[in-house]
């Protein structure tokens, strides 16, 4: 059974340009969590959707971040204008049942961004 | 919101026993989810509570106590292949809020 697919798997792009990071969930999966880690701030959940529509937002930075979840099997983190301070391990997980029991997150293997 | 505490760093000897704390503050409390995650490597899921007591998987155990809202992860027979960062992770209704995370060194 295949897990949480991302891509890609290392990212290094200049300040300003736009960064797309791609995230497969497992089959059958209704939540899909996005979240960042950093060394400072360990890893803070960014965006989480169900059957497909964000629930809470509420943790993307700023404007300047953006994400969809166009169907069940595929989503999209969207970072334009790209700033040094986003550089960061950005992890996509998903779940099943929802996070009101006992289903663990599945994480993918995350997506190294380095923006210079 | 949540406000989740754990120490930095720890070191213990292979075949040792091991405590890793967690303490936590949250306004909708809905279960305590323990990880692994080794450098480089995506974090993987090690345990659940949600009622008080303790729970025993093998070689690790993890404790809850929702009254203090306090838990413990306990690793025994430590082997070099535990060296690595233990989260745990605290969920809200639709949210799971994680800690920083403990980073465990296992040394011969």
């Amino acid at each position: 059974d295949a897990g949480v697919i991302q891509s890609p798997r290392h990212e290094v792009t200049e300040m300003g340009q736009e960064v797309t990071l791609r995230c497969k969930p497992i089959s059958g999966h209704d939540y899909l969590f996005w979240y960042r880690q950093t060394m400072m701030r360990g890893l803070e959940l960014l965006i989480y959707f169900n059957n497909n529509v964000p629930i809470d937002d509420s943790g993307m930075p700023e404007d300047r971040f953006s994400a969809k979840m166009p169907n069940a099997s595929f989503s999209t983190l969207k970072i334009q204008p790209s700033e040094p301070r986003d550089s960061a391990v950005y992890f996509c997980a998903s779940s099943a049942q929802g996070a009101t029991y006992n289903s663990p997150l599945h994480f993918g293997n995350g997506t190294r961004l380095t923006v210079t | 919101g949540q406000n989740i505490d754990q120490p930095t760093e720890m070191t213990a000897t292979e075949g040792a026993i091991v405590q890793i704390n967690c303490t936590y503050q949250t306004s909708g409390f809905n279960g305590l989810f323990w990880y692994q995650q080794h450098a480089g490597e995506a974090p993987t899921f090690l345990s659940y509570n949600v009622l008080d007591g303790l729970e025993e998987k093998g070689r690790f155990s993890s404790f809850l106590s929702r009254s203090k809202g306090y838990s413990y992860l306990l690793l025994k027979e430590l082997q070099m292949k535990d060296s690595a960062s233990y989260l745990c992770a605290v969920r809200e209704v639709g949210r799971l809020a994680f800690g920083k995370g403990n980073q465990v060194v296992v040394i011969p």
